[in-house]
């Protein structure tokens, strides 16, 4: 139980297109979600926070404008990147909590974005 | 002070043996506790959660948490090379956000 799939698993794209990337409980209804970004040899940095149906919340330094979140449904949620550039390039990471109240978090497989 | 501190190793064991890795935390209102894997380029893998002092086990897997400490621990038995990954400490206090540690990287020689 507690699978979590992200789509796609590496892409490559030109510096100012935007990248959609998926995240799906497959076997659970999430209440929440999170995003982190991880560069090579560093630790985790959550991106944003988003619950079903209601807007995300950003961590401090990370432009919503340019990251955007839509939690749609309780086993989806996309992070698009937007006008990516190079210093985008990272791994991304998504997360979910599998019920209410749970603090355990189950990791997608990430996404690895290069932009050239 | 960072909330969740550990060693970044690389903590070096030989195959067999007990490796031991440690957390320390800074807020006492913390209640929730993790211990994630991590394979180099894999994303995390959540290995173990403990709630309460005192230790939990899962197979060669013990957590050990005290809380008047503020001290968190992960000791794994008959340590085998395929352990070999950075492993990360994450604290809840309560609210919606996970705190993690940077990770300790954990070299398990054959």
């Amino acid at each position: 139980g507690a699978v979590v799939s992200q789509h796609p698993s590496w892409v490559i794209c030109k510096s100012g297109t935007s990248v959609k990337i998926e995240c799906r409980s497959l076997d659970f209804q999430a209440t929440t979600m999170f995003w982190y970004r991880q560069f090579p040899k560093q630790s985790l940095m959550l991106m944003a926070t988003s619950n079903e149906g209601s807007k995300a919340t950003y961590e401090q330094g990370v432009e919503k404008d340019k990251f955007l979140i839509n939690h749609a449904s309780l086993t989806l949620s996309t992070l698009t990147v937007t006008s990516a550039h190079p210093e985008d390039s990272s791994f991304y990471i998504c997360s979910a909590r599998a019920r209410q109240g749970a603090y355990e978090q189950y990791f997608g497989p990430g996404t690895r974005l290069t932009v050239t | 002070q960072k909330e969740v501190e550990q060693n970044s190793g690389p903590l070096s064991v030989p195959e067999g043996a007990i490796a031991s890795l440690n957390c320390t935390y800074s807020d006492r209102g913390s209640q929730s506790f993790f211990w994630y894997r991590q394979y180099s380029g894999k994303s995390p893998e959540l290995i173990m959660f403990i709630y309460s002092n005192g230790d939990k086990e899962d197979g060669r897997f013990t957590a050990q948490l005290n809380k008047a400490s503020q001290y968190v621990s992960l000791l794994i038995r008959d340590s085998q090379p395929s352990d070999s990954a950075t492993y990360l400490c994450a604290i809840d206090t309560g609210g919606f956000k996970t705190i993690f540690g940077a990770g300790t990287r954990l070299f398990v020689k054959a």
